[in-house]
């Protein structure tokens, strides 16, 4: 079946800090993949995605890149701020959008 | 704006009473999906329809019904059955196809609690 991988949480880190969290997944066929963040009491938003293998997704400062052979699309950022905090959803998608499949999420706490 | 309303924000049920979320899209997408989430937890799957007057059972279908009777509007009923109803309920969108087509939108979510 298909399925979503997210390292366990929650990941706690000074202000200006490397943050790398991973994602692997199983799927049939050729995922979609994506990254959403949630903030405290607030639905999930679309930080990036990607299509293909290969491709890189980014948006504010955050990276991902679809990696076929390793299955994994881990999310990175150079430098961590406060305003960053917030649980972090790695997802996947097949049959054009008809199977989404999210990971358990992650939390990530930025300290000033 | 394009978007999904999700009312209302909080929500308190009595002992025995039925409660309906509300959720509508008008970004002409195709499928609807309920989520629930319990706190520091991820997201489960209650119900699903990818076409009006269609919809199919998630993870979590027991104590719940929903209703797609038009294409912009998924509401979703929290049933006397579901003895634990408190948490915070999602609702999304997407479109079905290929690229972009396939990115699931969420709404503001609805916390519900139970008196």
């Amino acid at each position: 079946g298909n399925s979503v991988t997210q390292m366990e949480g929650p990941v706690t880190l000074s202000e200006e800090a490397f943050l790398t969290i991973n994602c692997t997944y199983t799927a049939t066929g050729y995922p979609s993949l994506f990254w959403y963040v949630q903030y405290p009491g607030e639905g999930l938003q679309l930080l990036l995605k990607a299509t293909k293998a290969d491709d890189k997704g980014s948006n504010k400062g955050f990276e991902a890149t679809y990696r076929k052979e390793t299955t994994s699309f881990h999310l990175e950022k150079g430098s961590v701020q406060v305003s960053d905090s917030a649980v972090y959803f790695c997802a996947l998608s097949v049959n054009y959008g008809q199977n989404f499949v999210f990971g358990p999420g992650t939390r990530l706490s930025v300290l000033p | 704006d394009g978007g999904i309303t999700q009312s209302p924000k909080y929500l308190f049920r009595k002992e025995g009473q039925n409660v309906t979320l509300s959720c509508e899209q008008n970004l002409n997408h195709d499928a609807m999906y309920w989520y629930r989430q319990d706190p520091g937890q991820g997201l489960r799957l209650i119900y699903y329809s990818q076409i009006v007057n269609d919809f199919q059972k998630g993870d979590i279908a027991e104590g719940y019904s929903v209703s797609r009777e038009k294409k912009e509007s998924f509401p979703l009923t929290v049933t006397s059955a579901q003895k634990n109803p408190t948490a915070f309920y999602l609702c999304a969108s997407s479109g079905l196809g290929s690229g972009a087509k396939n990115i699931q939108y969420f709404g503001a979510g609805t916390r519900l609690s139970v008196l």
